[in-house]
């Protein structure tokens, strides 16, 4: 256990449905990153959450939204679904950008 | 524009010999680089990293090797074993947020 927590672990759902993926950090992990993993793809960067602010911006979709609560868990939010977003996504955490993110193990969805 | 890249998909080495992934970079900014492993089912873990102001940082079984001039890394991997089999990464930042990945090299130690 990693101690970052990604729920559902799976998800299968339609085209043009919404979905919400929902992440853990670390305990004492300011930061949250979400990353995405097509096949065959490396580990595409979304967003950077850091103690609630949006940090940093990647090639995230715009029907794609996330936010960090108060708690510091974040939630990723994924609309008109496509299935060219079926992937695996990630989310990790870190103290700082240089500590080295721990990863979750992943939501995967697939959209049918 | 891949920033990061590991051109061989998949390795196969036999026990007990050496493993070496090699990646290479576009972005001379790019100042810290890291591997991670992944095994299937699990995320990424972290591995082992280097700051551009060193060529080479060991921990145990597993080197990493930087050169700047040429943009490339490499990890070495002695002796290698079959619980090293599993997908690895490298990743660089240039001191912002984000990491950005290679597409990952699969390592598969033959034993």
């Amino acid at each position: 256990d990693s101690g970052v927590t990604q729920t559902p672990k799976h998800l299968i759902t339609a085209t043009g449905q919404r979905v919400t993926l929902r992440c853990s950090p670390r305990s004492g992990d300011l930061s949250v990153y979400w990353y995405q993993q097509s096949l065959d793809q490396g580990l595409q960067f979304l967003i950077q959450y850091y103690n609630g602010e949006e940090r940093a911006k990647g090639n995230i979709l715009e029907r794609f939204s996330a936010q960090q609560f108060p708690d510091l868990h974040s939630e990723l939010n994924l609309s008109s679904l496509e299935l060219g977003d079926s992937a695996l996504y990630f989310c990790a955490s870190s103290v700082t950008s240089r500590d080295g993110y721990t990863f979750g193990s992943g939501t995967r969805l697939t959209v049918v | 524009d891949q920033q990061v890249k590991q051109n061989s998909p998949s390795l196969s080495v036999q026990e007990g010999r050496i493993s070496i992934l090699n990646c290479d970079y576009t972005n001379s900014m790019f100042d810290y680089f890291l591997w991670y492993k992944k095994y299937p089912a699990e995320g990424p873990t972290f591995l082992i990293s280097i700051s551009s102001i060193k060529d080479k940082n060991e921990d145990g079984r597993f080197t990493v090797f930087l050169n700047k001039s040429a943009k490339h890394l490499s990890l070495h991997i002695v002796p290698s074993q079959p619980g090293d089999s599993a997908v690895y990464f490298c990743a660089a930042t240039s001191g912002t947020y984000k990491y950005i990945f290679g597409t990952g090299t699969r390592l598969k130690v033959l034993a």
